[in-house]
Parts: C-alpha cells; sequence; structure tokens
C-alpha cells in the first residue's frame, strides 16, 4: 500500500506570494493533518480535515487555510507568504477522525518551502 | 496545558552501546503516546505507541518504550544501537478529550559513533 505522498517536496517562493502544497494520503484513509516543522519551534499542529470538512485548527494566522476533496486529498494554501513561513510542511494521515480515537497517523516526506 | 518534554536535544552514543531517550508528558486524563523518527530530509516513521495495556510497548527496528504513569514519562530504548539508528526523534502525545491535536516533544539528535 503506498503511503502518503506530498508534492512538491521543494518549493522556493518570494514574500508576498502565495503557494499550494499538496497531500494524498494513504488509501482508505479519510482524516488529514498538517504539520509545520521548524528549527525553532518544532513540530507544530496547522489543522485537521475529514470527510472535506475542518475539524480541529492550530494557532496559526489566517493566511494558512486548507480543504480537502471527496477522495481525501488535501491542499494547503499560505497567501501573503512571510521569511518566517519557511519551513518543512508535513502532512499526516489516518483511517478515521483522530479526535479522541486511536487511529495513528502516518506521515509524508513533506514539502520544504524556502521563502526569500 | 498539555506539554511534552524530552530534556536531551543531542545524544551521542557508540555503535553496540545502549540507548535510552527520555520523554515526558504532561497529560491530565490517560495519553495516547507515541514515538517517531525522522531521518534527514524526511517525514516522520511511527516506531511504536502506546494506548492502553502492558506498559512496556515494542516496536519497530528493536526500539522498546515503557509507560510509567507514576513518572508521566514513556522512555525510549534500544539495547545496541546500530550507525543507521542516527536520526532525530520526536516523542508525541495525543489527546483523547475529543479535541484532537498532536502534540510533539522537540526531539532528541542522535549521533551513533562508529
Amino acid at each position: 500500500k503506498a503511503g502518503v505522498t506530498q508534492t512538491p517536496r521543494y518549493l522556493i517562493k518570494t514574500r508576498g506570494q502565495q503557494v499550494t502544497l499538496s497531500c494524498s494520503p494513504i488509501s482508505g484513509h479519510r482524516s488529514v493533518s498538517w504539520y509545520q516543522q521548524t528549527p525553532g519551534q518544532g513540530l507544530q499542529f496547522l489543522f485537521e480535515y475529514f470527510s472535506e470538512t475542518q475539524r480541529n485548527k492550530g494557532n496559526f494566522p489566517g493566511r494558512f487555510s486548507g480543504r480537502q476533496f471527496s477522495n481525501s486529498r488535501s491542499e494547503m494554501n499560505v497567501s501573503t507568504l512571510e521569511l518566517g513561513d519557511s519551513a518543512l510542511y508535513l502532512c499526516a494521515s489516518s483511517l478515521e477522525y483522530a479526535g479522541g480515537s486511536t487511529d495513528t497517523q502516518y506521515f509524508g516526506p513533506g514539502t520544504r518551502l524556502t521563502v526569500l | 496545558a498539555q506539554s511534552v518534554t524530552q530534556p536531551d536535544i543531542h545524544i551521542t552514543v557508540s555503535e553496540g552501546a545502549s540507548l535510552e531517550l527520555r520523554c515526558n508528558y504532561s497529560y491530565g486524563a490517560t495519553p495516547y503516546l507515541f514515538w517517531y523518527v525522522q531521518s534527514p530530509g524526511q517525514g516522520l516513521q511511527l516506531l511504536l505507541k502506546y494506548f492502553s495495556g502492558d506498559t512496556l510497548v515494542q516496536g519497530i527496528k528493536g526500539f522498546e518504550a515503557e509507560f510509567k504513569r507514576s513518572q508521566s514519562s514513556f522512555n525510549l530504548r534500544k539495547p545496541s544501537v546500530h550507525w543507521s539508528d542516527a536520526a532525530e526523534y520526536f516523542c508525541a502525545v495525543g489527546e483523547t478529550s475529543g479535541t484532537y491535536k498532536y502534540i510533539f516533544g522537540t526531539g532528541t539528535r542522535l549521533k551513533v559513533l562508529a
């Protein structure tokens, strides 16, 4: 069974631009979560989508948004990029809604975003 | 507030030596606990998890972890480290309150000396 895939793997943007990252979960998984990983802040939860609905959200500004499609694939969008948005963005999928469940999250390889 | 502490930022061990990575958590309810490993340029790979039951959990690659409620700890161990174990290790707590969130520790970077 194929794992979680993320595209693109690397991205370079300039300040003020916007970017869209894509995540394809493991087949059959319906929950997709996004995380930001930086050397200074570590791994921080962005949001989770389940059945095309955002179920939970971390403490990030509204510039960070996402969506999930009927096939469970998810996209994350960051508008008006700032230098501090440079990070590794990780996507994780699980079978069911992760809130209160014992489902394990499986992570993709991440998208390395560099903002110049 | 819930938190996860990994007190060791860097650890260096010789190949063949034993390893213990520390993880302490702060969480009011029964936690779901995880250890993940991240190799350079890669995503996170699940090593093992604890939900309930036996407090000694076996994982992949020869790793094990022990849940100690009285110490709020979930330390990761391996009896004999291999050079390929060099990576960053993250402990995580999954909330069980229905408001989903994984809280990760800051990670421990393991270096293995030949």
